[in-house]
């Protein structure tokens, strides 16, 4: 069974810095999306960062990157210049082609001004 | 707005009553799944449709939530004789799988309170 784990419960970085938030998971398929999602307190769930595991290329949204590291099933989400407004719960997810998405438990990111 | 829709959003209802939430789909899209997310924690799947066929339970929708989607548009989730520990926000998510986007849209969810 796929399993996807962030083992960061709670991180907090400084306002304008960089901060990496970690996830592995587990899947003995070679054809998946990876994903981040972002929710804010008592807001909508809305999509960080997507990444295709046939591409070897990191994905990058704006200030979003993502370590994508097949072999050690790792996915990492870096968020540079942090802001206020990255206070969040971030969630890693798994998707396997036309299935379910399956997701960690998440990372409560906390952004100090 | 044509993102995903659910109502109510917020439901408080006592032990031992039934309820049900609706969700509607961003229009077109042929996948809806629902999801339960209690305080604090990830949201764990419970089931998912491909038009108005219901492809996967999670063995987590106990023999007392039935979710439907009868025409492949919108879809509910009821949960009859409601206990405490069904108290979450229960999620709906759509995508389309040739859309060239293989992720899930969510919509905001509908929180549910059981006193």
């Amino acid at each position: 069974a796929q399993t996807v784990t962030q083992s960061q419960p709670e991180m907090s970085v400084q306002e304008a810095e960089t901060v990496t938030l970690s996830c592995t998971y587990d899947t003995s398929e070679s054809d998946y999306y990876l994903f981040w999602y972002k929710q804010p307190p008592s807001r909508q769930m809305i999509l960080v960062i997507r990444q295709e595991a046939y591409k070897q290329q990191n994905a990058t949204e704006n200030r979003f990157s993502v370590n994508f590291q097949k072999a050690a099933k790792s996915f990492s989400l870096k968020i540079s210049d942090s802001q206020l407004g990255d206070a969040a719960m971030y969630f890693c997810a798994y998707r396997l082609r036309d299935d379910k998405i399956i997701f960690g438990k998440g990372t409560r990111l906390h952004i100090l001004p | 707005d044509t993102g995903v829709s659910q109502d109510p959003r917020h439901k408080i209802t006592k032990r031992g009553q039934n309820v049900t939430f609706r969700c509607d789909p961003i229009s077109e899209h042929n996948r809806l799944y629902w999801y339960r997310q209690t305080l604090g924690q990830g949201p764990e799947f419970l089931t998912y449709f491909q038009n108005e066929a219901q492809l996967e339970k999670s063995r987590l929708l106990s023999n007392r939530f039935s979710a439907e989607r009868p025409k492949g548009s919108f879809s509910t989730l009821e949960i009859q004789r409601t206990e405490q520990g069904d108290s979450a926000m229960y999620l709906c998510a759509s995508s389309h799988p040739l859309a060239g986007d293989p992720y899930a849209f969510f919509g905001p969810g509908t929180r549910l309170t059981v006193l």
